[in-house]
């Protein structure tokens, strides 16, 4: 298998700007997360998806991020308008089922800066 | 607040040497633990995790990793680092009643392997 793919793989954005980031899970995974990985916070997980559907936003910063995923192969995770704060590296990982047991298989990442 | 700690930044050790990264977390009840790596531009890999039984973990290239519930640490391992070790180390926790969704990460130790 190909693994989590991610595009693009850096995004160099001006301030104000919409921003979309791409995610393809694994072929059979049922479950999808977004994380954002900050030198401040860490890694941080923003949204999950169970079987398309999103579970737990709780972790969205703002309004103006948003996600969606319309099927079972791709995610995407939009903001608008970007701000420089957001600059930061977004992983997208996918798992066969919500089971804290299981393994999460995590994308390379895209690294986002917001001018 | 459940808080996983990583007191080291930063680690530097020789080729061949014996390598210990530290992980301290806060929970209410003992949690289940994970250690993943990430190499430079590319996400986490999983490389093993405590649920129960035998509190010395083995995982993957070599690693090791030990639950001392006493002092609610998760240290992990490996006898002789090798120079392609040179990554960032995350500690990551669940709690027993939750999914993967509340999954929380430490803020990373960088190891540097010195030839």
């Amino acid at each position: 298998d190909a693994g989590v793919i991610q595009s693009p793989r850096h995004e160099v954005t001006e301030m104000g700007q919409e921003v979309t980031l791409r995610c393809k899970p694994i072929s059979g995974h049922d479950y999808l997360f977004w994380y954002r990985q900050t030198m401040m916070r860490g890694l941080e997980l923003l949204i999950y998806f169970n079987n398309n559907v999103p579970i737990d936003d709780s972790g969205m910063p703002e309004d103006r991020f948003s996600a969606k995923m319309p099927n079972a192969s791709f995610s995407t995770l939009k903001i608008q308008p970007s701000e420089p704060r957001d600059s930061a590296v977004y992983f997208c990982a996918s798992s066969p089922s919500g089971s804290h047991q299981e393994t999460q298989y995590f994308g390379p990442g895209t690294r986002l800066l917001v001018l | 607040a459940q808080s996983v700690t990583q007191p080291d930044i930063h680690i530097t050790v020789s080729e061949g040497a014996s390598l210990e990264l530290r992980c301290n977390y806060s929970y209410g009840a003992t949690p289940y633990l994970f250690w993943y790596v990430q190499s430079p531009g590319q996400g986490l890999q999983l490389l093993l995790k405590y649920f129960s039984g035998d509190t010395l973990v083995q995982g993957i290239k070599g690693f090791e990793a030990e639950f001392k519930r006493s002092q609610s640490s998760f240290n992990l391992r490996k006898p002789s680092v090798h120079w392609s070790d040179a990554a960032e180390y995350f500690c990551a926790v669940v709690g027993r009643g939750g999914s993967q969704g509340n999954l929380i990460f430490g803020k990373g130790t960088k190891l540097s392997v010195k030839p």
